[in-house]
């Protein structure tokens, strides 16, 4: 059984690009969360996507967007780099209904802005 | 700001010893505590978790104490192994919500 797959596993990009980051959920979760972890830090909570509609909002700007596709994968856009982007990015999957209790992570995006 | 504090942010135990991991927190409408385990390289992944209305939940070696009228929580983890060695985090979060509020995290280290 599939867990939660991210991709690509490390990247890094140059401050002011944009950067697009990808998570398939977990075979049978409908909902899709994204966390920040910044080093040495717990993670943080960027937005909630389920039908494809972003659900909930975290304290992040708007350079910070996302998308949820039919198939329920999503994607995590982050427009104008800042260092201070740097962060192992998490994307949890989870079956509405249950909610939080039924998250699963994946093992992340290394982002590293230069 | 951080809904939930947790401490101390590192410990080291020898193995078979006991690490205690305490957590605090303020938004009584938090009615789900988690503790995640994390590797390196890795997403956290849920250990033990436990709700108010329970004081204590062990499994295996790993036991969650509650303490409603305190607004605490900790995590005990019995006769502690070197794979044990890992970041833990706990969290919070209430049945209204969709999202997690993660502590800062603790890493421990079991020496042989």
């Amino acid at each position: 059984d599939a867990g939660v797959t991210q991709s690509p596993t490390h990247l890094i990009k140059t401050r002011g690009q944009q950067v697009t980051l990808r998570c398939s959920p977990k075979s049978g979760h409908d909902t899709v969360s994204w966390y920040q972890q910044a080093l040495g830090q717990g993670p943080q909570f960027i937005f909630q996507y389920y039908e494809e509609e972003e659900r909930q909002r975290g304290n992040f700007p708007d350079r910070f967007s996302g998308h949820q596709y039919p198939n329920y994968s999503s994607e995590l856009n982050v427009n104008a780099l800042l260092l201070g982007d740097s962060a192992l990015y998490l994307c949890a999957s989870s079956l509405a209904g249950f909610g939080v209790p039924s998250y699963t992570f994946g093992s992340g995006t290394r982002l590293t802005v230069v | 700001q951080q809904q939930v504090k947790q401490s101390p942010q590192s410990l080291i135990v020898q193995k078979g010893g006991i690490p205690i991991i305490n957590c605090a927190y303020e938004n009584t409408a938090f009615d789900y505590f988690p503790w995640y385990q994390q590797f390196p390289g890795k997403g956290p992944a849920l250990l033990i978790a436990i709700r108010p209305d329970v004081s204590e939940k062990k499994e295996g070696r790993f036991t969650i104490s509650f303490n409603k009228s305190a607004k605490q929580f900790s995590l005990h983890i019995m006769d502690s192994q070197p794979g044990d060695s890992a970041t833990y985090f706990c969290a919070a979060s209430n049945s209204n919500d969709y999202k997690l509020s993660f502590g800062a995290g603790t890493t421990v280290t079991v020496r042989a």
